[in-house]
């Protein structure tokens, strides 16, 4: 099994560019994330898809934007780059569910990661 | 503020050498505290996931503890290939699905 594939791995932009990133999993979980890392900072959330046809905003969602095709597939999409969101970006998917009360997700798998570059 | 802070940023041990990485947490609503290990060039890869105060699991050389203001992952007699960085995460209850990481501990292990 590939797990969680991420492309592309390395990108580089102008700002004001576009682009999306892709993400599948193959584990048939209900759950899906985008993070970004920055040096010295912990992974941040972007945005997630708790279940197939939900999205919801994570703690820097500015400037981005989501779409769940599919089960399997969570893109990012940069639709005017910034040099600020240079980082590493990482893909993530967990068996995720919500019931009466709460939700339980599980551990987290992540993709290897997608290098981008905005100049 | 919902806040993890790791430490050390970095540790450089001899192979051989114990020691224990520390993982602090102010959250409200703890609902699971994971521990990943991160290789350069490579996504986290999950190690542990604790639940209560008091839990502790353990992985080869590794071992994690958990109270309710820190955990500890202990290295025990570590070799080179436990080189990586170790990340701290914590899922909270806030009706969603939101996991807070933190910046992570560098470490080094010389042969």
């Amino acid at each position: 099994n590939a797990g969680v594939t991420q492309t592309p791995k390395f990108q580089v932009l102008k700002t004001g560019q576009s682009m999306t990133l892709q993400c599948a999993q193959d584990m048939n979980h209900n759950s899906m994330y985008w993070y970004r890392q920055d040096p010295g900072m912990g992974l941040r959330l972007i945005y997630y898809s708790a279940s197939e046809g939900t999205t919801d905003k994570g703690e820097v969602p500015n400037g981005y934007n989501v779409s769940r095709l599919n089960k399997r597939e969570f893109s990012l999409r940069l639709e005017s780059a910034a040099p600020s969101q240079t980082s590493v970006y990482f893909c993530a998917s967990s068996y995720g569910i919500v019931i009466e009360g709460g939700s339980y997700t599980g551990e987290l798998f992540f993709g290897e990661g997608s290098r981008l570059t905005v100049l | 503020e919902d806040q993890v802070t790791q430490s050390p940023e970095a540790l450089r041990l001899q192979e051989g050498e114990s020691s224990s990485l520390n993982c602090s947490y102010t959250v409200s609503g703890l609902r699971g505290l994971f521990w990943y290990r991160q290789d350069p060039g490579k996504g986290p890869e999950f190690l542990f996931t604790l639940y209560s105060a008091g839990e502790e699991k353990e992985k080869e050389r590794l071992k994690a503890t958990l109270t309710k203001k820190e955990s500890f992952l202990h290295i025990t007699a570590p070799k080179p290939e436990d080189s990586a960085t170790y990340l701290c995460a914590v899922r909270i209850n806030t009706g969603g699905f939101k996991t807070i990481f933190g910046a992570g501990t560098r470490l080094f292990v010389k042969a």
